[in-house]
């Protein structure tokens, strides 16, 4: 099974500044998806971005964006201009397209953002 | 808001009881999954359904049961409750089959305690 290792438990960030949350994954397959989610105190699960593993262009949402190298099985999430509502728990996940759909999380990041 | 409906949101029971938490999916989503988050702690992949039937188990417990019914909505059985089975439950739904860069799209989840 594939395997997603985020190795930041906590990580924190001064008010406006730029946070990179790293993930690696281990996996044999050519194709596949990544995702982050953003969990915050509310415990509600939000999609922050998606990357295809076909695309070598990296993925940007406003203010996120993802540094995705493929060869190095690396995820990694950079939030730039850091928001108070950006605290939150980051979760990494990869979708598998060849394993039934299954989605395999990351144990998580803890974002902690100082005023 | 995910489009994803789960029921209730917070059950108190005492141990030894059975619970049902209960999921509608997105519109047009075929696969279901189950997840249980203790506090603190990551996503535990429990079951996910594809279109009624059963696609891959997770770290269920045989105390846990699942279906997804024709109208696609699932239920998750918990019985002989037992006080480390207080969590979070997330439901999530995706639209499975080829549509791989669909994301999991997660309701607000259930909170169960157990005294």
């Amino acid at each position: 099974a594939q395997t997603v290792t985020q190795s930041q438990p906590e990580m924190s960030v001064q008010e406006a500044e730029t946070v990179t949350l790293s993930c690696t994954y281990d996996t044999s397959e050519s194709d596949y998806y990544l995702f982050w989610y953003k969990q915050p105190p509310s415990r509600q699960m939000i999609l922050v971005i998606r990357q295809e593993a076909y695309k070598q262009q990296n993925a940007t949402e406003n203010r996120f964006s993802v540094n995705f190298q493929k060869a190095a099985k690396s995820f990694s999430l950079k939030i730039s201009d850091s928001q108070l509502g950006d605290a939150a728990m980051y979760f990494c996940a990869y979708r598998s397209i060849y394993t039934g759909n299954q989605f395999y999380f990351g144990t998580g990041t803890s974002l902690t953002v100082i005023p | 808001d995910s489009g994803v409906t789960q029921t209730p949101k917070h059950l108190i029971t005492a141990t030894g009881q059975r619970v049902t938490l209960r999921c509608s999916p997105r519109s047009g989503d075929l696969s279901v999954y189950w997840y249980q988050q203790s506090l603190d702690q990551g996503l535990q992949f429990l079951i996910q359904y594809y279109n009624g039937e059963e696609r891959a188990k997770g770290n269920i417990l045989e105390r846990f049961s699942a279906q997804q019914f024709p109208d696609l909505h699932s239920e998750l059985n918990l019985s002989s409750l037992e006080l480390g089975d207080s969590a979070l439950y997330f439901c999530a739904s995706s639209v499975g089959a080829s549509s791989y860069n669909s994301p999991l799209h997660f309701g607000n989840g259930t909170r169960l305690t157990v005294t």
